[in-house]
This record gives structure tokens, C-alpha cells and sequence, in this order.
């Protein structure tokens, strides 16, 4: 059953290097999102992306955020200069276009910022 | 701006009793409504959603959830719950129209007592 992959699971960076989540969407799915969760909070959104642009972002997704999908498979989110607070697991999702907005998840990507 | 509260963070069950796992939102346009459940150290896997006609949706591993618009609830059910259903439970809504993002409730925590 096609799934949604994230490289790496867990990443540790120091404060202000910049890091690149991974993902690789389902392959004929054509709506991307980023998503984080940090610890014991809720699930919240970053922002989605579709026909190679910024379909929406959050509040959260400020210029320290930026996402791209250099090939045909991967799509990736980048943080520029990390800081403390970014710490969160990030979940990618993909959806097939159509009128029921499944989102297909991803395992997630923790990431820990010394 | 759509928004959902799941007030219970936690609820601890006997193996093979029922459980009802409470969700509530606020919207005011029509909405999707989903049930995510994400087991220790995985992703979000959906466990069934509501689009339109029957309130009474059923999904998998036993669980039904039913739609009530004018409690604007949507609430998650099973007779009897096993070991395996050990794991957080997020309530999320979407906008009908479009690929848009979920917004997601806070989270139960569902704990099964042998």
C-alpha cells in the first residue's frame, strides 16, 4: 500500500543551523502539507502547497520557513536559523485531488534543538 | 476559522468495555469532520471520516463516530475496546470546498486496562 516517507526520523541540531525535513508524498497525490506538533500539544498546521506554489501557510510558517519540491518525488521544508522553540515533530501529508480532503500522513519527523 | 475541542485528554478503559471519546467544533460554513489515530512512535492514521448523508460513520479496528450538527458534535465509539487500541485519538475538521488544511483538537489519550 503506497505511503507517505519522511527522512530523517529524529534529527538533533544546535540553535540557528539550518535544517531540511524530508518527504516523499504518495506519487500521483497533488496537494502537499507540513504540519508540526510540539510536545503535548496539539497537531497544527504550516502550510500546504500545490502546483509548485504556496497554496496557504499559517502564522507559525514566517520567512525563517520555506518548502520546495525540487523533483518530481520529494517535498521538503526548510528552516533557515533554528531556534529553541521549533522543536516539534513535523508530519507531512499528501492528498489526492478530490472533494473528500484525505490527507495521508506521514511518520514524522522529530526534531530537537539544543 | 474553524476550531475543535476534545476536552478529555485522557481516558482510561477496562479491556473489552465500551468507550466514547468526545469531540466538539465551532465553524461557520460546512465542514468535513475526521478521527486521526496515531499508536506510539508512528504517524496519523485516519480511522474514518464524515462528508455527507448518514450521521453514522463507521471506520476501521470497530469504530464509529456519529455526526450531530446541531450539538456540533462528533463523537468516537466502541463497544469494546482491546489492548491494541492504546493510543492518542485526534478529532479534525476541514472546510467542504477545496484541499484545505486540518485543524486539529488537542488530542485523547486512550489508555486500556488489562
Amino acid at each position: 500500500e503506497p505511503e507517505v516517507t519522511q527522512t530523517p526520523s529524529h534529527q538533533v541540531t544546535q540553535m540557528g543551523q539550518e535544517v531540511i525535513l524530508r518527504c516523499v508524498p504518495i506519487s500521483n497525490h497533488l496537494y502537499f502539507y507540513w504540519y508540526r506538533q510540539i510536545l503535548g500539544q496539539k497537531v497544527e498546521f504550516l502550510v500546504s502547497f500545490y502546483n509548485n506554489e504556496i497554496s496557504e501557510k499559517s502564522e507559525i510558517f514566517d520567512d525563517q520557513f520555506s518548502v520546495e519540491r525540487p523533483d518530481g518525488s520529494n517535498f521538503t521544508l526548510k528552516i533557515r536559523s533554528t531556534k529553541l522553540e521549533d522543536s516539534a515533530m513535523y508530519f507531512c501529508a499528501s492528498n489526492l485531488q478530490s472533494s473528500y480532503n484525505e490527507q495521508f500522513f506521514g511518520p514524522g519527523t522529530r526534531l530537537t534543538v539544543l | 476559522a474553524q476550531s475543535v475541542t476534545q476536552l478529555d485528554s485522557q481516558v482510561p478503559v477496562f479491556e473489552e468495555a465500551p468507550v466514547e471519546l468526545r469531540c466538539n467544533y465551532s465553524s461557520s460554513v460546512s465542514v468535513y469532520l475526521f478521527w486521526y489515530v496515531q499508536y506510539p512512535n508512528q504517524g496519523l492514521q485516519l480511522l474514518l471520516k464524515y462528508l455527507s448523508g448518514s450521521t453514522l460513520v463507521k471506520g476501521i479496528n470497530g469504530f464509529e463516530a456519529e455526526f450531530n450538527k446541531s450539538q456540533t458534535s462528533f463523537h468516537l465509539r466502541k463497544p469494546s475496546v482491546h489492548i491494541s487500541d492504546t493510543a492518542e485519538y485526534f478529532c479534525a475538521v476541514s472546510v467542504t470546498f477545496g484541499n484545505e488544511k486540518l485543524t486539529f483538537g488537542t488530542g485523547t489519550r486512550l489508555t486500556i486496562i488489562p
